[in-house]
């Protein structure tokens, strides 16, 4: 069974400044997905960013990216110009298939952010 | 606005009640998904389901039920056999057969059971 590891329970950055959440995983797949979900206190789970496995480049939105290390199995989150509505805790999630070519996602624990002003 | 609705958003129950929370999207997405969120634990697979009618099991399912008689509605019974019910619940909708697709999540629902 494919596991997600956020071995950051909690993290801390200055806003305006850059951080990086890691988050490994176990699979014996060649080709899946990856997404980080970022859920502030409000508890909406709302989703930062996702990468193709068969995809070499990295995936960017605005201020969000990723290092996606496929043979490391590393897929971290990289957050510029921290801003302290990006104060929230951060899953990592990994899309796994099951038998009848259904979806299931994996989680981590996640990593708790703080942004201080 | 499309979008995925649980109610209520707060859910009191006393030990050896069952109870029900609703789940209703109308994004037109085929499948839907329950979760669980511990302190800690990150969010644990219920019970899934891809098409009406038809629902499989997750990583947590015992002490769990649901049903699936509508596209748009996948509600979750809590049984007086989960021994732990206290938690946040979620739910989700997504495409499916899709290249990529993501699960769009509702607000959820904290049940607190005594």
């Amino acid at each position: 069974a494919q596991t997600v590891t956020q071995s950051q329970p909690e993290m801390s950055v200055q806003e305006a400044e850059t951080v990086t959440l890691s988050c490994t995983y176990d699979t014996s797949e060649s080709d899946y997905y990856l997404f980080w979900y970022k859920q502030p206190p409000s508890r909406q789970m709302i989703l930062v960013i996702r990468q193709e496995a068969y995809k070499q480049q990295n995936a960017t939105e605005n201020r969000f990216s990723v290092n996606f290390q496929k043979a490391a199995k590393s897929f971290s989150l990289k957050i510029s110009d921290s801003q302290l509505g990006d104060a929230a805790m951060y899953f990592c999630a990994y899309r796994s298939e099951w038998e009848g070519g259904s979806e299931k996602l994996v989680f981590g624990k996640g990593t708790k952010l703080t942004v201080n002003p | 606005d499309g979008g995925i609705t649980q109610s209520p958003k707060y859910l009191f129950r006393k030990e050896g009640q069952n109870v029900t929370l609703s789940c209703e999207q109308n994004l037109n997405h085929d499948a839907m998904y329950w979760y669980r969120q511990d302190p800690g634990q990150g969010l644990r697979l219920i019970y899934y389901s891809q098409i009406v009618n038809d629902f499989q099991k997750g990583d947590i399912a015992e002490g769990y039920s649901v049903s699936r008689e509508k596209k748009e509605s996948f509600p979750l019974t809590v049984t007086s056999a989960q021994k732990n019910p206290t938690a946040f619940y979620l739910c989700a909708s997504s495409n499916a057969g899709g290249a990529i697709y993501e699960q769009y999540f509702g607000p959820g629902t904290r049940l607190t059971v005594t």
